[in-house]
């Protein structure tokens, strides 16, 4: 079965940049998004089709890929990204989806 | 506005049914897919299944497949998750989202609703 890998933690100073990844064989044939959620809400869509932001979503947000690795970076961390963040891509199979472990963010 | 609105959960016992439905309003329901998605206490995201925007195609994570339905009323602008013989494992709090249509790109969830919680126990 498809699988998305992500470090369960990472922390980053307060304006600093941070890079999360998502690794895992589905990332060959299908684009990751990303998704940001704090305690207690639903996901937010930050970043769809490898490297886009849906309308409202900060500029410090981007996103990117390379064969089986995609990565969402924070450049100029605020307190207000401290959150878990989770990756999504198409499995193997085409039609269904798979979410990563997820990779919880601490601003310092 | 644009919004989905969750519905039906509770608490239920092992081998029981539930229904949840997922209310849509703000946008043209039926030129979009709606996806359930769950999260169980204290763990990550696991999607479970996606009705297409014409209904023509369902699909289901392994975890639900053959327990679980999704189905849609156009005429309601909702969507329901038929969950039968729940698990304790199905524990989760239930969130419904809205995908892409034929004209936007379709692996985006950009709309979800607040979620309803699922318990199954004895």
């Amino acid at each position: 079965s498809s699988e998305l890998t992500q470090d369960p933690a990472v922390s980053v100073a307060l304006g600093q940049t941070v890079r999360i990844t998502c690794q895992g064989d589905c990332l060959r044939s299908s684009y990751a998004s990303w998704y940001q959620q704090k305690a207690g809400r639903a996901p937010v869509l930050v970043i769809y089709a490898k490297h886009n932001r849906p309308s409202g979503i900060p500029y410090r947000f981007s996103g990117s890929s390379s064969g089986n690795k995609a990565s969402l970076t924070i450049t100029g961390a605020q307190a207000e990204d401290e959150a878990d963040y989770y990756c999504i891509s198409r499995d193997s199979s085409g039609d269904r989806y798979v979410f990563g472990t997820g990779t919880k963010v601490t601003v310092l | 506005q644009v919004q989905l609105v969750e519905s039906g959960g509770g608490v239920v016992q092992p081998g029981r049914s539930l229904r949840l439905s997922c209310a849509a309003s703000g946008f043209t329901f039926s030129t979009y897919d709606i996806h359930w998605v769950r999260q169980a206490p204290g763990k990550g995201l696991e999607w479970v299944a996606i009705i297409w925007y014409d209904g023509s195609k369902k699909y289901y994570a392994d975890s639900v497949k053959g327990r679980f339905s999704i189905s849609g009323d156009n005429s309601k602008n909702t969507v329901y998750l038929q969950m039968n013989s729940l698990k304790v494992d199905d524990t989760a709090v239930y969130y419904c989202a809205r995908g892409g249509s034929v004209t936007t790109y379709r692996d985006a969830f950009d709309i979800w609703g607040q979620g309803t919680m699922v318990t199954v126990s004895s």
